[in-house]
């Protein structure tokens, strides 16, 4: 059963930082593109960033660029996303989520169970 | 960017309801158009991928269409299990991008 669970959600100051970890299982975690998306309070869902396979690229949304950095441990079956400058409007769940191999388009097929970020004073 | 405009934002339906969702995109995405469903306090889950490729255990209520710029999701008949939000997401180019979402309710 593929399982993805984020961990590192945290309440933090403006200008903090924080770094979220997604451990997955059930699956070859190195065949698989990963993703990171968020969601606001109430809100929809936007994506953030996502990680080739063996990590070398990577690609991001230009509200995070400069701020966040996606990375992975393929040998430790994880995922991270390093987040910086933290602002306010950073707050939301933030979800791993796997990207499938078919169709060969960005297709998020598992998603993790969500970590909260709450940035406030 | 691609944006992607969902209408309506919500809905009211009752059991046995044929609902349709639509999924306008701000240029042409092939077919590269993907449609998940959340709960309340879940993640979201992937239904439809491809505009039409129904993923594997996903009830053959549900069904999409589309290419080009313009898509629909269809239940043919609404369950209780079907109150959700639903959202679509263009898989065509990055940033990749989603609608605002459409709240399916219970009228």
């Amino acid at each position: 059963e593929v399982q993805l669970v984020e961990s590192g959600g945290a309440l933090v100051q403006p200008g903090g930082s924080l770094r979220l970890s997604c451990a997955a299982s059930g699956f070859t975690f190195s065949d698989h593109w990963m993703h990171w998306v968020r969601q606001a309070p109430g809100k929809g869902l936007v994506w953030v960033s996502r990680i080739k396979t063996d990590g070398s690229r990577t690609h991001y949304a230009d509200f995070v660029k400069g701020r966040f950095t996606i990375s992975r441990d393929n040998a430790k079956n994880t995922l991270y996303l390093h987040m910086s400058s933290l602002r306010a409007e950073d707050t939301a769940i933030y979800y791993c989520a796997r990207d499938a191999i078919s169709p060969a388009r960005p297709t998020f097929d598992h998603w993790g169970q969500g970590a909260l970020v709450t940035v406030s004073s | 960017d691609i944006q992607m405009t969902q209408s309506p934002s919500s809905l009211s339906g009752s059991i046995g309801d044929r609902v349709t969702i639509t999924c306008r995109a701000s240029q042409t995405i092939d077919i590269y158009l993907n449609w998940y469903q959340q709960k309340i306090g879940k993640a979201p889950k992937l239904l439809i991928s491809a505009a039409s490729s129904l993923q594997s255990g996903v009830p053959s209520r549900f069904s999409g269409s589309g290419s080009g710029t313009d898509f629909t999701l269809t239940i043919s008949s609404l369950q209780p299990e079907d109150f959700a939000s639903y959202y679509c997401q263009q898989s065509y180019s990055t940033p990749l991008t989603f609608g605002g979402g459409t709240k399916v309710e219970i009228k």
